[in-house]
């Protein structure tokens, strides 16, 4: 099946405690991407990358880092959680090229950083 | 970068009436422009797009219309059932070709 996860789901921790949020894709997908998404805000894009070992900065990608060492795995990084990163995060992955774009996002992880 | 607004932000229908949501977006150069729906406690997903060389698109019961020209673009449901009832999404991809960029959103109600 053709899918987009991501671990953990849930997550309370706290401030300044590093924490890694793993995505993985087995569409054989180009692109990846980080967004969080808080009320009345939208989803907005963290990170994003094209391909292996590329990748680049979205609209707030502040107290964020991320790697894409192998082509099926986008993991997302706090090295020093705060409380404002407390949020839901949604790992999306698609085709790079074609006639659509379509994202297919993950499940999503709901963080709390007290 | 492309900035793109979505309103409203709340619909109420009565089932069976129709719904539109609009969007207006910034960057000229966009040219794909997606619209997701997020159920309550789902992940967002892919309901309809349209490219910048078509005016309108049409699945079933949903509809998307694109004014390049005024830089806006619209979701039209029809005949809306209890199901409808979601957060929808527009997004414009931007002129790096690297990414959606969405609005706030829109949260339908179906009333019965």
């Amino acid at each position: 099946e053709a899918q987009v996860t991501q671990n953990p789901r849930y997550l309370i921790t706290v401030t300044g405690k590093k924490l890694t949020v793993t995505c993985s894709q087995n569409m054989n997908h180009e692109y990846m991407s980080w967004y969080r998404q808080d009320p009345g805000l939208g989803l907005r894009q963290i990170y994003y990358s094209m391909n292996v070992e590329v990748t680049d900065k979205g609209d707030v990608p502040e107290g964020y880092k991320v790697s894409r060492k192998e082509k099926r795995n986008f993991p997302l990084i706090l090295e020093s959680p705060s409380p404002n990163q407390t949020s839901l995060y949604f790992c999306a992955s698609s085709r790079a090229s074609g006639s659509t774009y379509e994202q297919y996002f993950g499940p999503g992880t709901r963080l709390t950083v007290t | 970068g492309e900035n793109v607004e979505q309103h409203p932000s709340t619909l109420s229908v009565q089932e069976g009436d129709s719904a539109v949501i609009k969007c207006t977006y910034s960057d000229s150069a966009s040219n794909y422009f997606p619209w997701y729906k997020q159920e309550l406690g789902k992940r967002p997903q892919l309901i309809i797009d349209i490219r910048s060389n078509v005016g309108e698109k049409k699945d079933q019961r949903i509809a998307v219309t694109l004014n390049k020209t005024a830089k806006h673009f619209s979701l039209h449901i029809t005949e809306t059932q209890p199901e409808d009832s979601a957060v929808y999404f527009c997004a414009a991809m931007d002129r790096r070709a690297d990414g959606l960029t969405f609005g706030k959103g829109t949260h339908l109600i179906i009333q019965p």
